[in-house]
């Protein structure tokens, strides 16, 4: 297993339109979050799955932004009508249900809105 | 609320001891994690806390006292390959809920 991936690991994308980031975890993990962080601050929560299963999602999330997990597998994360604030490294991270808070974190999708 | 604070930047010399403090305030407490984040990579475990006490692993220890909501992370024998952002996090109740992470501290090891 060669960890947590996430693709694209950069997108470029102009205001208004709609973006996907795919995260494929390891696959013994069942727990999958989805994180966002910006310059100098700490990941902030987005979304988490537990198989397929969507369990939390933040109140900060807006309606724009949209996350499955169809097959309790890969996860993919859609903003939609994106806007310059929504410009971070998306970060995808999957944890054992035994251990669920030893994350395991991918290398994340740098969003640039412009 | 939740509220995880610890310093913006820090520097120390390579083979000192450096202690990296973070204080929190949540609605619940069920364990303290700390990740280690080097610039421009994905973070990556250290070290958890659910008990008062000190925890060692090698050159890095955490502590954690519940009744201060306070952690610090030590680091010691400091190497320049510890420069990195070291993460506090905290989940605020039982094991099924996120982490919630703070800004993290900028260590810089110098020669």
């Amino acid at each position: 297993d060669t960890g947590v991936s996430q693709d694209p690991r950069h997108k470029i994308t102009k205001r208004g339109q709609n973006v996907t980031f795919r995260c494929d975890p390891i696959s013994e993990h069942n727990r999958l979050y989805w994180y966002r962080q910006t310059l100098g601050q700490g990941p902030e929560f987005l979304t988490y799955f537990q198989n397929e299963a969507q369990l939390e999602k933040s109140r900060l999330l807006s309606d724009r932004f949209s996350a499955e997990r169809p097959k309790g597998s890969f996860s993919t994360l859609e903003i939609q009508r994106t806007e310059q604030g929504d410009s971070a490294m998306y970060l995808c991270a999957s944890s054992l249900a035994s251990q669920p808070s030893v994350y395991t974190f991918g290398s994340g999708t740098r969003l640039t809105v412009v | 609320g939740q509220n995880i604070d610890q310093p913006t930047e820090m520097t120390a010399t390579e083979g000192a001891i450096v202690q990296i403090n973070c204080t929190y305030q949540t609605s619940g407490f069920n364990g303290l994690f700390w990740y280690q984040q080097h610039a421009g990579e994905a973070p990556t475990f250290l070290s958890y806390n659910v008990l008062d006490g000190l925890e060692e692993k090698g050159r890095f220890s955490s502590f954690l006292s519940r009744s201060k909501g306070y952690s610090y992370l030590l680091l010691k024998e400091l190497q320049m390959k510890d420069s990195a952002s070291y993460l506090c996090a905290v989940r605020d109740k039982s094991g099924n809920t996120p982490l919630v992470f703070g800004k993290g501290t900028r260590l810089s090891v110098i020669a």
